[in-house]
């Protein structure tokens, strides 16, 4: 199966610092990426739809400015949080469509904690 | 606003028993359905999906879809105490934007 992956896994970084996060699509080529956060006990929330060479098209309620995105190539797509502060403690997630594949099919990466302190 | 409705549970069921999973939604125009499979702390796992009217097997799966009455569910068959855990019933509306209900906890006790 279509496998996704996310790096880094975990991280906590401190009150006003950035932090990068990278999704990848291993074995598939990936023209669209998204990019969710979990809280805890909540469903998941789409924070932005990313596509390969474009600009990334944003959920209403989420800043482009403080969470940047760039999909750079078919496999790879970045999520930066800027200037993080404790609220965006969270798990964020990124998912990937088969650009080959005829059906509508996310794929998951594992996701990314991150807490800010 | 697009929706997608779920019991949050906790669904309970013994081990062996049929888990039965039910999702609405809004969009009549929405064309396609997946179920995930969440445990806790990590993120959500395909395990099925529907794209027309009538149930869709899979082992020991099966994904019923009712668009008259936008209505999706999800039966688990012979539960095991290894599928404890959140389904996140999802919709496809629009060009690949999947709008997510809240998820139904299910607890298969041995």
């Amino acid at each position: 199966g279509a496998v996704v992956s996310q790096h880094p896994s975990r991280v906590i970084c401190k009150s006003g610092t950035s932090v990068k996060i990278e999704c990848r699509s291993l074995d598939f080529q990936a023209t669209t990426m998204f990019w969710y956060r979990q809280f805890p006990k909540q469903s998941l929330m789409l924070m932005a739809t990313s596509n390969e060479g474009s600009k990334a098209t944003y959920e209403q309620g989420v800043e482009k400015d403080k969470f940047l995105i760039n999909h750079a190539s078919l496999t790879l797509s970045t999520l930066t949080v800027t200037s993080a502060h404790p609220e965006d403690s969270s798990f964020y997630i990124c998912s990937a469509r088969d650009a080959s594949g005829r059906e509508e099919t996310q794929y998951f990466g594992p996701g990314t904690r991150l807490l800010v302190l | 606003q697009k929706e997608v409705e779920q019991n949050s549970g906790p669904l309970s069921v013994p081990e062996g028993a049929i888990a039965s999973l039910n999702c609405t939604y809004s969009d009549r125009g929405s064309q396609s359905f997946f179920w995930y499979r969440q445990y806790s702390g990590k993120s959500p796992e395909l395990i099925m999906s529907i794209y027309s009217n009538g149930d869709k097997e899979d082992g020991r799966f099966t994904a019923q879809l009712n668009k008259a009455s936008q209505y999706v569910s999800l039966l688990i068959r012979d539960s095991q105490p290894s599928d404890s855990a959140t389904y996140l019933c999802a919709v496809l509306s629009g060009y690949s934007t999947l709008t997510f209900g809240k998820g139904t906890m299910l607890l298969v006790s041995p």
